[in-house]
């Protein structure tokens, strides 16, 4: 079954205490994705890649990062946590770059 | 001002009772235009892609259709399964290869039996 994984689900941490959120996909797809949903704001793009090692900023990257060392993984991480970055997040795939998002089923992270 | 906007916000249907959502969009040179359904605490789940005015796509009791400046998503005798989010994204031409994808805010289906 083609499927995104991410874990964990739910996730309540403390600000300034280094986090990862991790993805992982079987489709062996070339494009991934880390998004953020906001009450009002919708998704949001926070990091995009299109290949093993290559990754570009979407629409807001501070505060995140990513790495892409092999092409099933994408994990995205936050070094120093803030409250403002508590929020919904997807991990999503894609076949090619004008092909549908795969999304996982998120992970709601609270920072207090 | 949003490239992509999506009305209603919300939307109450009794059973059986057809309606339509809109995606209205204002980007240059549009590359696709895709339509996610969304149930509360899981990830959007693919429905369509449209890649040219005039084009039409149907699912079931789903139909999108798309001009120069929206796309309809219209709901044909709608069942209480039908209630969810749909949300709406729109792929827009970018200089070197890339490519930027932009999201609606989504409009809340309620559908009462």
């Amino acid at each position: 079954e083609a499927q995104v994984t991410q874990n964990p689900r739910y996730l309540i941490t403390v600000t300034g205490k280094k986090l990862t959120v991790t993805c992982s996909q079987n489709m062996n797809h070339e494009y991934m994705s880390w998004y953020r949903q906001d009450p009002g704001l919708g998704l949001r793009q926070i990091y995009y890649s299109m290949n093993v090692e290559v990754t570009d900023k979407g629409d807001v990257p501070e505060g995140y990062k990513v790495s892409r060392k092999e092409k099933r993984n994408f994990p995205l991480i936050l070094e120093s946590p803030s409250p403002n970055q508590t929020s919904l997040y997807f991990c999503a795939t894609q076949r090619r770059s004008n092909s549908p998002l795969h999304f996982g089923n998120g992970t709601r992270l609270t920072v207090t | 001002e949003d490239q992509v906007t999506q009305s209603p916000e919300a939307l109450r249907l009794q059973e059986g009772e057809s309606s339509s959502l809109n995606c209205s969009y204002t980007v240059s040179g549009l590359r696709g235009l895709f339509w996610y359904r969304q149930d509360p605490g899981k990830g959007p789940e693919f429905l369509f892609t449209l890649y040219s005015a005039g084009e039409e796509k149907e699912k079931e009791r789903l139909k999108a259709t798309l001009t120069k400046k929206e796309s309809f998503l219209h709901i044909t005798a709608p069942k209480p399964e039908d209630s969810a989010t749909y949300l709406c994204a729109v792929q827009e031409h970018s200089g070197a290869g890339s490519y930027q994808l932009t999201f609606g805010k989504g409009t809340k289906l309620s559908v009462i039996p």
